[in-house]
């Protein structure tokens, strides 16, 4: 069965810092692998996918990377702002279901 | 941890039926479920949101007569899709927001459903 890990569980950065995320999964017989976000009380939101062919997709100060073979992927947060504060989760797809990470809680201090 | 049960996984119909998927939360009461779907290769798409006693609120381009969501208490939301074409065809998903300390900032998601009009 697949499972996904999120490190660190939790992350307090200071504002304009780089930073990043990590997810592992055990199982590399993926589709494709996501990065959300998710804001106190609200949905979730996508905010990249990356393809299992792919190695990194980028949007704006967000860049993931995917190493399908080792089963690790990053999500790299650049100059990071007091709105960027949020959990961000990672879901691999495996074609039949969604697995998804605990999530990393992320505080970016003004 | 807290667990959603969402089934059935898989469905196959006719098109023209209707196909009903519920959303269980198993060990906490659920204030609050959201609806996505995901076409192949494609991001989570947020459908609608429910809160328990209410009427959903969907989001743009989503029709509310197509998709009939339910949220009749706090352990069970059910997504209809009513009319079922074969654009309908998706993987759609349900997550859950608890009401207590535990769980109330935090999402639980179902395993998906994978729906197939023909």
């Amino acid at each position: 069965k697949q499972e996904v890990t999120q490190i660190p569980a939790a992350l307090s950065v200071p504002e304009g810092e780089n930073l990043v995320l990590n997810c592992s999964f055990t199982d590399s017989a993926i589709y494709n692998l996501q990065w959300f976000r998710q804001d106190p009380g609200k949905g979730l939101t996508s905010l990249l996918l990356i393809q299992s062919s792919q190695r990194e997709q980028t949007s704006g100060r967000l860049n993931a990377s995917l190493d399908k073979s080792s089963g690790r992927s990053t999500l790299y947060i650049a100059a990071s702002q007091p709105g960027d504060s949020a959990t961000y989760l990672c879901a691999v797809y495996d074609g039949n279901q969604f697995y998804f990470g605990t999530g990393t809680s992320l505080t970016v201090i003004p | 941890g807290a667990v959603v049960s969402q089934h059935p996984s898989r469905v196959i119909c006719k098109s023209g039926t209707s196909v009903k998927i519920e959303c269980r939360s198993l060990d906490f009461q659920a204030t609050t479920m959201f609806w996505y779907r995901q076409f192949p290769k494609q991001s989570l798409m947020l459908m609608a949101t429910s809160n328990e006693g209410s009427k959903a609120t969907y989001e743009q381009g989503v029709e509310k007569d197509k998709f009939l969501i339910n949220h009749a208490s706090l352990t069970l939301s059910t997504l209809t899709v009513t009319s079922a074409h074969p654009e309908d065809s998706s993987f759609y998903i349900c997550s859950a927001r608890g009401e207590d300390g535990a769980t109330n900032e935090k999402l639980f998601f179902g395993s998906g459903t994978q729906l197939s009009v023909l």
